[in-house]
């Protein structure tokens, strides 16, 4: 029972490079996010998807960029990556967005931008 | 907008002892209210949601919280911590998406 799986796991990048975290699930869910994590601040979500075809910024969008590949799939990338994207990226999906709906959570890719 | 506070970055109790995780919210019309776990170096994962169905809700892992409106409160409870109950407890609200409080990370003493 897989449920949200993302990749890669770890990376490390220096300044300027690109990289897209890969993200599937398998639950048949409408809905797909993803967030950063960082100390202190919680969860933020950068972008999301309501619908498979639609593609909509959340709060922290600045410095990436999103693909809704089908259903399953929502990559995230990052075009030229910063320091201040060094963070935990967490992908995310629920089977509608809005109240009410739990949001399951993937494993985490840890990236730091050097 | 909807936000959520959670007071203490940081909570310590002895195994055995009553855990108590704090978390006040704003939000504009009837919320929907989530705590998640999160064990080092894992995701989040749903304890227990609130959804207007009952003012008190109980999850997973003998974790309950209790809705108060009138404190603007979800506070979240355990009786008897374990020592596996350490890890990082986020609450969140939810309108029309999900927004999540700091984080307070429980540790428990033997």
């Amino acid at each position: 029972n897989a449920g949200v799986t993302q990749t890669p796991k770890f990376q490390v990048l220096k300044t300027g490079q690109s990289m897209t975290l890969q993200c599937a699930q398998d639950m048949n869910h409408n809905s797909m996010y993803w967030y950063r994590q960082d100390p202190g601040m919680g969860l933020r979500l950068i972008y999301y998807s309501a619908s498979e075809g639609t593609t909509d910024k959340g709060e922290v969008p600045n410095g990436y960029n999103v693909s809704r590949l089908n259903k399953r799939e929502f990559s995230l990338r990052l075009e030229s990556a910063a320091p201040s994207q060094t963070s935990v990226y967490f992908c995310a999906s629920s089977e509608a967005r809005g109240s009410g709906n739990t949001i399951y959570f993937g494993e985490g890719s840890w990236l730091t931008v050097v | 907008a909807q936000s959520v506070t959670q007071l203490g970055s940081h909570v310590s109790v002895s195994e055995g002892a009553l855990v108590l995780l704090r978390c006040n919210y704003s939000s504009s019309v009837p919320p929907y209210l989530f705590w998640y776990v999160q064990y080092p170096n894992q995701g989040l994962q749903l304890l227990l949601k609130y959804t207007s169905a009952a003012t008190l809700v109980k999850g997973i892992n003998g974790f309950e919280a209790e809705f108060k409106k009138s404190e603007t409160s979800f506070h979240l409870t355990k009786p008897s911590a374990h020592m596996s109950d350490a890890a990082e407890y986020f609450c969140a609200v939810s309108e029309d998406k999900l927004v999540f409080g700091a984080g307070t990370i429980l540790r428990v003493k033997s």
